[in-house]
C-alpha cells in the first residue's frame, strides 16, 4: 500500500527565507504528485501539480521537484511570507486509479 | 469559474442519526471523489464517482455511501452514525481522465455528540 510521509511535521521560519519541504512516497509507479495548501479549518488548494514524465513545476515563488525513481519530491519556497503560514501537503495518484494518497503534511509559520 | 461547492459548511448530530452531504463539482467535471479527513487518520479516500458509477472505493464501513447525478453532483451519506465520523469531509473533482488535476471544496464539519 502507497505511503506518504511529510518532513518535517512543523517548522517555523522568519520572514523572507528560503525553504524546502520535503515528500517521499513508497511505490514509485505514481500517475502524478500534488501539493495542496489547507488553512485551519478550510479545504484544500491545489499549488502545484507535477506529472510522473516530469522533472518540476513552476508557479510564481514556489517550485516542485519530483524523482520518482527515488520517491522523493521538495516545495521550495522563496522569500516566505506571513501569509504562506498554512499547512503543505502532498499527495501521489497511482497509474490505474484516480484517489490520492495523502501525506500528514508539514505545518509551517512565517514570523513577521 | 465557480469552485467545488459543499453543503452544509457545518453539521451537529447525534449518534445513531444519519446525515447526507452534498457536492456539486466545478462545471465540466465529471470526476468527484470524497475524504475524510481527521486529527489522527489524516486524509483518507473515501470513494470516487464517474459518470454516476462509483468508480473506486477506500477501506469504510458499509455506513458510508454515496451516489453521483446526471450533472455530476455527488451525496455521501453516513448512516448509524458514531462519535468516531466526527471529521472534515472534503470533496474534490476533476475533469475525468486519471492524470487531471483535482480540485478541493470548502469541507463539511461533521460533528457527532
Amino acid at each position: 500500500k502507497q505511503e506518504v510521509t511529510q518532513i518535517p511535521a512543523a517548522l517555523s521560519v522568519p520572514e523572507g527565507e528560503n525553504l524546502v519541504l520535503n515528500c517521499s512516497f513508497t511505490d514509485s509507479a505514481i500517475y502524478n504528485l500534488q501539493w495542496f495548501r489547507q488553512d485551519p479549518g478550510k479545504g484544500l488548494t491545489s499549488l502545484l501539480l507535477i506529472q510522473s514524465s516530469q522533472r518540476e513545476q513552476t508557479s510564481g515563488r514556489l517550485n516542485a521537484s519530483l524523482d520518482k525513481s527515488s520517491g522523493r519530491s521538495t516545495l521550495y519556497i522563496a522569500a516566505s511570507q506571513p501569509g504562506d503560514s498554512a499547512t503543505y501537503l502532498c499527495a501521489v495518484k497511482e497509474s490505474g486509479a484516480n484517489n490520492l494518497f495523502f501525506g500528514t503534511g508539514t505545518r509551517l509559520t512565517v514570523i513577521p | 469559474k465557480a469552485g467545488v461547492t459543499q453543503t452544509p459548511r457545518y453539521l451537529i448530530k447525534t449518534r445513531g442519526q444519519q446525515v447526507t452531504l452534498s457536492c456539486s463539482p466545478i462545471s465540466g467535471h465529471r470526476s468527484v471523489s470524497w475524504y475524510q479527513q481527521t486529527p489522527g487518520q489524516g486524509l483518507q479516500f473515501l470513494f470516487e464517482y464517474f459518470s454516476e458509477t462509483q468508480r473506486n472505493k477506500g477501506n469504510f464501513p458499509g455506513r458510508f455511501s454515496g451516489r453521483q447525478f446526471s450533472n455530476s453532483r455527488s451525496e455521501m451519506n453516513v448512516s448509524t452514525l458514531e462519535l468516531g465520523d466526527s471529521a472534515l469531509y472534503l470533496c474534490a473533482s476533476s475533469l475525468a481522465g486519471t492524470g487531471t488535476e483535482a480540485f478541493f471544496g470548502q469541507g463539511t464539519r461533521l460533528t457527532v455528540v
